[in-house]
Protein backbone atom coordinates (compact mmCIF):
# COMPACT_ATOMS: atom_id res chain seq x y z
CA UNK A 1 0.00 0.00 0.00
CA UNK A 2 1.53 3.34 -1.30
CA UNK A 3 -0.93 5.52 1.25
CA UNK A 4 -2.08 7.09 -2.10
CA UNK A 5 -5.84 6.82 -1.88
CA UNK A 6 -8.00 6.93 -5.09
CA UNK A 7 -11.71 7.09 -5.15
CA UNK A 8 -14.13 5.79 -7.07
CA UNK A 9 -12.10 2.80 -8.38
CA UNK A 10 -14.57 2.61 -11.23
CA UNK A 11 -16.75 4.85 -12.85
CA UNK A 12 -19.09 4.16 -15.95
CA UNK A 13 -20.73 7.08 -17.28
CA UNK A 14 -22.31 8.45 -20.45
CA UNK A 15 -20.97 10.75 -22.76
CA UNK A 16 -21.65 14.42 -22.19
CA UNK A 17 -21.30 13.64 -18.66
CA UNK A 18 -19.45 15.59 -15.89
CA UNK A 19 -17.26 13.55 -13.52
CA UNK A 20 -15.21 14.15 -10.34
CA UNK A 21 -12.52 11.63 -9.62
CA UNK A 22 -11.13 12.21 -5.80
CA UNK A 23 -7.22 11.48 -4.62
CA UNK A 24 -6.04 11.25 -1.15
CA UNK A 25 -2.13 11.88 -0.86
CA UNK A 26 0.22 10.35 1.58
CA UNK A 27 0.14 11.95 5.33
CA UNK A 28 2.71 15.10 4.89
CA UNK A 29 2.93 14.91 1.39
CA UNK A 30 2.40 18.32 -0.39
CA UNK A 31 2.43 17.64 -4.27
CA UNK A 32 -0.32 15.96 -5.81
CA UNK A 33 0.14 14.91 -10.00
CA UNK A 34 -2.56 13.57 -12.17
CA UNK A 35 -2.03 11.14 -14.75
CA UNK A 36 -4.17 9.64 -17.77
CA UNK A 37 -3.24 5.97 -18.98
CA UNK A 38 -4.50 4.91 -22.21
CA UNK A 39 -3.77 2.10 -24.38
CA UNK A 40 -2.03 4.12 -26.88
CA UNK A 41 -0.81 7.16 -25.54
CA UNK A 42 0.51 5.55 -22.22
CA UNK A 43 0.99 7.37 -19.40
CA UNK A 44 0.01 11.47 -19.58
CA UNK A 45 0.95 13.78 -16.98
CA UNK A 46 -1.97 16.44 -17.10
CA UNK A 47 -1.27 18.45 -14.15
CA UNK A 48 0.15 19.41 -10.72
CA UNK A 49 -0.75 20.64 -7.59
CA UNK A 50 1.27 21.71 -4.68
CA UNK A 51 0.07 22.92 -1.09
CA UNK A 52 -3.34 24.10 -2.70
CA UNK A 53 -1.62 25.86 -5.53
CA UNK A 54 -0.96 24.82 -9.33
CA UNK A 55 2.43 23.89 -10.17
CA UNK A 56 2.35 22.42 -13.42
CA UNK A 57 0.65 21.57 -16.69
CA UNK A 58 0.76 19.01 -19.20
CA UNK A 59 -1.48 17.42 -21.73
CA UNK A 60 -4.71 18.73 -19.66
CA UNK A 61 -7.85 19.25 -21.98
CA UNK A 62 -9.40 22.59 -21.40
CA UNK A 63 -12.61 20.23 -20.48
CA UNK A 64 -10.49 19.01 -17.27
CA UNK A 65 -9.69 20.82 -14.20
CA UNK A 66 -8.11 20.13 -10.95
CA UNK A 67 -7.85 21.48 -7.19
CA UNK A 68 -6.15 20.89 -4.19
CA UNK A 69 -7.87 21.46 -0.98
CA UNK A 70 -6.32 22.81 2.38
CA UNK A 71 -6.49 19.21 3.89
CA UNK A 72 -4.34 18.70 0.65
CA UNK A 73 -6.82 15.91 -1.17
CA UNK A 74 -6.93 16.79 -4.81
CA UNK A 75 -10.15 16.49 -7.29
CA UNK A 76 -9.74 16.24 -10.65
CA UNK A 77 -12.96 17.30 -12.78
CA UNK A 78 -13.69 15.89 -16.10
CA UNK A 79 -16.38 17.13 -18.05
CA UNK A 80 -18.78 17.33 -21.53
CA UNK A 81 -16.94 13.49 -21.39
CA UNK A 82 -16.34 11.96 -24.91
CA UNK A 83 -15.77 7.66 -25.67
CA UNK A 84 -11.93 8.56 -25.81
CA UNK A 85 -11.52 9.77 -22.24
CA UNK A 86 -11.74 6.48 -21.25
CA UNK A 87 -8.46 5.57 -19.81
CA UNK A 88 -7.13 4.86 -15.73
CA UNK A 89 -6.71 8.04 -14.13
CA UNK A 90 -3.93 8.21 -11.67
CA UNK A 91 -2.64 10.16 -8.99
CA UNK A 92 0.61 10.31 -7.51
CA UNK A 93 2.12 12.34 -4.08
CA UNK A 94 5.11 12.89 -2.92
CA UNK A 95 7.27 15.17 -0.53
CA UNK A 96 10.09 17.29 -1.20
CA UNK A 97 10.98 16.11 -4.73
CA UNK A 98 11.23 12.36 -3.42
CA UNK A 99 10.21 9.23 -4.41
CA UNK A 100 6.31 9.49 -6.41
CA UNK A 101 3.92 7.43 -4.65
CA UNK A 102 0.95 6.24 -7.13
CA UNK A 103 -2.65 5.20 -6.17
CA UNK A 104 -4.85 2.55 -7.57
CA UNK A 105 -5.90 4.87 -10.11
CA UNK A 106 -9.78 5.08 -11.10
CA UNK A 107 -10.81 3.58 -14.18
CA UNK A 108 -13.33 5.47 -16.15
CA UNK A 109 -15.65 4.23 -18.72
CA UNK A 110 -17.72 6.30 -21.22
CA UNK A 111 -20.04 4.67 -22.95
CA UNK B 1 11.00 19.44 -25.43
CA UNK B 2 11.43 16.42 -22.94
CA UNK B 3 10.48 13.07 -24.60
CA UNK B 4 11.18 9.44 -23.41
CA UNK B 5 11.34 7.01 -26.28
CA UNK B 6 10.35 2.71 -25.44
CA UNK B 7 10.78 1.28 -28.94
CA UNK B 8 9.25 -1.72 -28.17
CA UNK B 9 5.72 -2.50 -26.86
CA UNK B 10 6.19 -6.08 -25.98
CA UNK B 11 9.09 -7.94 -25.13
CA UNK B 12 8.76 -12.00 -24.81
CA UNK B 13 11.80 -14.10 -23.39
CA UNK B 14 12.32 -16.92 -21.92
CA UNK B 15 12.82 -17.80 -18.18
CA UNK B 16 16.84 -17.54 -17.75
CA UNK B 17 17.27 -15.31 -20.95
CA UNK B 18 19.03 -11.61 -20.34
CA UNK B 19 16.66 -9.11 -21.13
CA UNK B 20 17.19 -5.46 -21.86
CA UNK B 21 14.37 -3.22 -22.32
CA UNK B 22 15.39 0.05 -24.30
CA UNK B 23 14.80 3.76 -23.29
CA UNK B 24 15.98 6.81 -24.70
CA UNK B 25 15.44 9.85 -23.69
CA UNK B 26 15.26 13.66 -25.34
CA UNK B 27 16.10 16.83 -22.69
CA UNK B 28 18.77 19.41 -23.11
CA UNK B 29 20.20 19.45 -20.06
CA UNK B 30 20.63 17.14 -16.68
CA UNK B 31 17.73 15.02 -16.36
CA UNK B 32 16.96 12.65 -13.59
CA UNK B 33 15.87 9.07 -15.32
CA UNK B 34 13.81 6.19 -13.67
CA UNK B 35 12.29 2.97 -14.46
CA UNK B 36 8.67 2.11 -12.37
CA UNK B 37 6.85 -1.42 -13.03
CA UNK B 38 3.44 -1.76 -12.95
CA UNK B 39 2.45 -5.47 -12.16
CA UNK B 40 -0.79 -7.27 -12.94
CA UNK B 41 -3.65 -5.30 -11.43
CA UNK B 42 -1.35 -3.26 -9.31
CA UNK B 43 -0.17 0.16 -9.01
CA UNK B 44 2.99 1.87 -10.56
CA UNK B 45 6.14 0.91 -8.19
CA UNK B 46 9.41 2.63 -8.73
CA UNK B 47 11.99 0.52 -9.29
CA UNK B 48 15.25 2.34 -10.35
CA UNK B 49 16.39 5.76 -10.21
CA UNK B 50 19.35 6.80 -12.15
CA UNK B 51 21.02 8.73 -9.37
CA UNK B 52 20.76 5.90 -6.47
CA UNK B 53 22.98 3.28 -9.04
CA UNK B 54 21.29 0.58 -7.39
CA UNK B 55 20.42 -3.09 -8.34
CA UNK B 56 16.88 -3.73 -7.61
CA UNK B 57 15.48 -7.15 -8.21
CA UNK B 58 18.72 -7.79 -10.34
CA UNK B 59 17.76 -5.05 -12.63
CA UNK B 60 19.94 -2.37 -13.26
CA UNK B 61 19.88 0.66 -15.41
CA UNK B 62 23.00 2.68 -16.51
CA UNK B 63 22.39 6.35 -18.14
CA UNK B 64 24.52 7.02 -21.14
CA UNK B 65 24.35 11.07 -21.92
CA UNK B 66 25.98 10.55 -25.14
CA UNK B 67 23.43 7.99 -26.70
CA UNK B 68 20.70 10.10 -24.05
CA UNK B 69 19.87 6.20 -22.99
CA UNK B 70 18.60 4.39 -19.80
CA UNK B 71 18.43 1.25 -20.80
CA UNK B 72 17.18 -1.17 -18.23
CA UNK B 73 18.94 -5.02 -18.06
CA UNK B 74 18.56 -8.08 -16.03
CA UNK B 75 21.02 -11.17 -16.76
CA UNK B 76 18.46 -13.86 -15.92
CA UNK B 77 15.06 -13.16 -16.47
CA UNK B 78 12.06 -14.86 -13.94
CA UNK B 79 8.61 -15.64 -15.00
CA UNK B 80 7.72 -12.91 -12.08
CA UNK B 81 9.66 -9.89 -14.03
CA UNK B 82 6.19 -10.47 -16.07
CA UNK B 83 5.33 -6.96 -15.55
CA UNK B 84 4.32 -3.57 -17.92
CA UNK B 85 7.79 -1.35 -17.48
CA UNK B 86 7.78 2.44 -17.52
CA UNK B 87 10.96 4.81 -18.53
CA UNK B 88 10.76 8.25 -16.88
CA UNK B 89 12.38 11.19 -17.10
CA UNK B 90 12.20 14.33 -14.38
CA UNK B 91 13.43 17.34 -15.90
CA UNK B 92 12.49 20.61 -14.25
CA UNK B 93 9.85 21.46 -17.63
CA UNK B 94 6.97 20.00 -16.17
CA UNK B 95 7.26 21.17 -12.17
CA UNK B 96 8.91 18.09 -10.82
CA UNK B 97 6.13 15.80 -12.85
CA UNK B 98 7.60 12.77 -14.39
CA UNK B 99 7.14 12.37 -17.65
CA UNK B 100 7.00 8.72 -19.21
CA UNK B 101 7.50 6.73 -22.17
CA UNK B 102 4.57 4.41 -23.66
CA UNK B 103 6.10 1.27 -21.64
CA UNK B 104 7.40 -2.06 -22.57
CA UNK B 105 5.53 -4.93 -21.67
CA UNK B 106 7.72 -7.44 -20.10
CA UNK B 107 6.33 -11.51 -20.79
CA UNK B 108 8.89 -14.23 -19.06
CA UNK B 109 7.76 -17.54 -20.04
CA UNK B 110 9.16 -20.84 -19.10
Amino acid sequence: DSGVTQTPKHLITATGQRVTLRCSPRSGDLSVYWYQQSLDQGLQFLIQYYNGEERAKGNILERFSAQQFPDLHSELNLSSLELGDSALYFCASNRDDGEAFFGQGTRLTVV
Amino acid sequence: AQRVTQPEKLLSVFKGAPVELKCNYSYSGSPELFWYVQYSRQRLQLLLRHISRESIKGFTADLNKGETSFHLKKPFAQEEDSAMYYCALKGWQAGTALIFGKGTTLSVSS
